[in-house]
């Protein structure tokens, strides 16, 4: 079971521009987390944003979260070529600290 | 740091061969991770080392054994291999506090299964 659902798919945008994913969730989440993984690698880690918290800021990222709608997004600003990766957003909920991943977003930034 | 290292990088077996994917961390993490990526489908956690000693089952489990050989070391293996194991194998951990606290990766071993 997937406790994160992204959207879009796959978004295609020119840099510079931003560029904007959504996740959903189904069971109220402890924490999201949103993950990039580049073509060929591992996920690696972007922001944890806590139930308790509405936005955070990690230099170009910004996530908000909210918990009524069970729903975060991701906010990229002035995008780069090198941003071209796959996104996931993960919940974890309940009593357990492991994630649970969505199926992802294809981002592709076109120099 | 190396963080987590994965070996292979990639393989290719047959039908009924057996083979042990390897992952050890180097940054003092108790619990561990086994995730397999398809297309279209995400990660989905086969099982789980909470801690030293302990191993649980995930969401995908049929077809893999794990042993958690000490702190660092988590393998995966496959007794009998299938082609519905073709995939991507994952290996991951958290660190202390767990709740809370992100994943860290390794690159993947990339499975074919003849």
């Amino acid at each position: 079971s997937q406790q994160g659902e992204e959207d879009p798919q796959a978004l295609s945008i020119q840099e510079g521009e931003n560029a904007t994913m959504n996740c959903s969730y189904k069971t109220s989440i402890n924490n999201l987390q949103w993950y990039r993984q580049n073509s060929g690698r591992g996920l690696v880690h972007l922001i944890l944003i806590r139930s308790n918290e509405r936005e955070k800021h990690s230099g170009r990222l910004r996530v908000t979260l909210d918990t009524s709608k069970k729903s975060s997004s991701l906010l990229i600003t002035a995008s780069r070529a090198a941003d071209t990766a796959s996104y996931f957003c993960a919940g974890t909920s309940g009593g357990s600290y492991i994630p649970t991943f969505g199926r992802g977003t294809s981002l592709i930034v076109h120099p | 740091n190396a963080g987590v290292t994965q070996t292979p990088k990639f393989q290719v077996l047959k039908t009924g061969q057996s083979m042990t994917l390897q992952c050890a961390q180097d940054m003092n993490h108790n619990s561990m991770y086994w995730y397999r990526q398809d297309p279209g489908m995400g990660l989905r956690l086969i099982y789980y080392s909470a801690s030293e000693g302990t191993t649980d089952k995930g969401e995908v489990p049929n077809g893999y054994n794990v042993s958690r050989l000490n702190k660092r070391e988590f393998s995966l293996r496959l007794e009998s291999a299938a082609p519905s194991q073709t995939s991507v194998y994952f290996c991951a951990s958290i660190g202390m506090g767990q709740r809370n606290q992100p994943q860290h990766f390794g690159d993947g071993t990339r499975l074919s299964i003849l």
